[in-house]
């Protein structure tokens, strides 16, 4: 059974940085391509960032290039959001999810993780 | 980017009846589109890819149609626990990006 289980969240100011992270189990992890998507409180599913098994194509949303960097560990069936320069339009509870065969689309998802950016 | 639009943004319904939603798409993605499940508080579920592929433990009563531009999920007959918010997702290329969101409520 595949679990996604995000952590990191919380509250920080405009033009601060947190790091999130998504823990896969139950799945050999640098099989998988990886997504993050973010959710504004009340609103729809936004796409942030996505990166393939082994790292080495990465995609972003222009909402979050060059403040936003995803990474994984596979070592550490772990996934990474580093966010830089925080807006308040970056609030949103965080999902990471995985690749279904190699395309993009996305199952299962992680129960998610709550980014507050206000001062 | 290609844009994606849901129509209606919400319907009511009642047990049993047939729901439909669609979804537009402002170029053609071929058969790249796949639809999701959201429950308050929960995290979104996959629920059909490649338009028309049921993903494994869903439903039968759920289906998807269409191809290119013009796309449909229906609900045969709807069930209690399908009261939820419905998106579709284009997968074609990036920027990925999804529809508005229908919510399916209780008539």
């Amino acid at each position: 059974q595949v679990q996604l289980v995000e952590s990191g969240g919380g509250l920080v100011k405009p033009g601060g940085s947190l790091r999130l992270s998504c823990t896969v189990s139950g799945v050999t992890f640098s099989d998988y391509y990886m997504t993050w998507i973010r959710q504004a409180p009340g609103k729809g599913l936004e796409w942030v960032s996505y990166i393939t098994g082994s790292g080495r194509t990465i995609y972003y949303a222009d909402s979050v290039k060059g403040r936003f960097t995803i990474s994984r560990d596979n070592a550490k069936n772990s996934l990474y959001l580093q966010m830089n320069s925080l807006r308040v339009e970056d609030t949103a509870v965080y999902f990471c999810a995985r690749s279904l065969n190699y395309n993009n689309w996305f199952d299962p998802w992680g129960q998610g993780t709550l980014v507050t950016v206000s001062s | 980017d290609i844009q994606m639009t849901q129509s209606p943004s919400s319907v009511s319904a009642s047990v049993g009846d047939r729901v439909t939603i669609t979804c537009r798409a402002s170029q053609g993605i071929s058969s790249w589109l796949a639809w999701y499940q959201q429950k308050p508080g929960k995290a979104p579920k996959l629920l059909i890819y490649a338009a028309s592929r049921l993903q494994s433990g869903v439903p039968s009563r759920f289906s998807g149609s269409g191809s290119g531009t013009d796309f449909t999920l229906t609900i045969s007959s709807l069930q209690p626990e399908d009261f939820a918010t419905y998106y579709c997702q284009r997968a074609d290329s990036f920027p990925l990006t999804f529809g508005g969101g229908t919510k399916v409520e209780i008539k």
